[in-house]
């Protein structure tokens, strides 16, 4: 079946850090991959996604590249701010399917 | 417009207790979900309604796990007979359409204390 792993947290980070969520996946097909945030007290909100392998994905500064080869999906933030602390969780969607599958999340808090 | 919204935003209830939970979605959006997050883990899918067709409800966890959507609108989870191992997030969300092709938009969740 589908799963996802990114890295345990707590992340904690000072401003203007780079920042790097590692995700891999089990797929076993051809699936979507996104990360979604959660910011305190709000909703799961998707930040980016990618369809196809070397597919890039980009938004407010993050970006996270597929990887076919390494099966992975990295997200990555060159210059942190405090309003970036929140929750990240990994996600792929088979083909298709509806369904997402969700990595664990990772606690992110970035000090001014 | 106005988000998913979801009640209540915490709910503390005794074993043994029945509990429902409440999801109104964007409107317009013929597809809602409903997933669960437990400590230290993803979230996982529990149900899926689409227009007027039959739900997918794979991902309930028992029998004890029900859910309704009426007037292709709002939607009520219920779990009967409480445990303890229910206590988790349960966050609802919907997309315009079909959910293959959508971005699922997510509520902020209820939080559920089985004491």
């Amino acid at each position: 079946g589908n799963s996802v792993t990114q890295m345990e947290g707590p992340v904690t980070l000072s401003e203007e850090a780079f920042l790097t969520i590692n995700c891999t996946y089990t797929a076993t097909g051809y699936p979507s991959l996104f990360w979604y945030v959660q910011y305190p007290g709000e909703g799961l909100q998707l930040l980016l996604k990618a369809t196809k392998a070397d597919d890039k994905g980009s938004n407010k500064g993050f970006e996270a590249t597929y990887r076919k080869e390494t099966t992975s999906f990295h997200l990555e933030k060159g210059s942190v701010q405090v309003s970036d602390s929140a929750v990240y969780f990994c996600a792929l969607r088979e083909g298709d399917d509806y369904k997402l599958s969700f990595g664990a999340g990772t606690t992110v808090t970035v000090r001014a | 417009g106005a988000g998913v919204s979801q009640s209540p935003s915490n709910k503390v209830t005794e074993k043994g207790k029945d509990v429902e939970l409440r999801c109104d979605p964007i409107s317009g959006h013929t597809a809602l979900y409903w997933y669960r997050q437990s400590l230290g883990q993803g979230l996982e899918f529990l149900i899926y309604f689409q227009g007027n067709s039959a739900p997918d409800k794979s991902g309930l966890p028992s029998d004890r796990f029900s859910a309704e959507r009426t007037g292709g609108s709002v939607s009520t989870l219920t779990i009967q007979r409480t445990q303890q191992e229910d206590s988790a997030v349960y966050l609802c969300a919907s997309s315009p359409g079909w959910g293959g092709a959508d971005t699922q938009y997510f509520g902020p969740g209820t939080r559920l204390t089985v004491l």
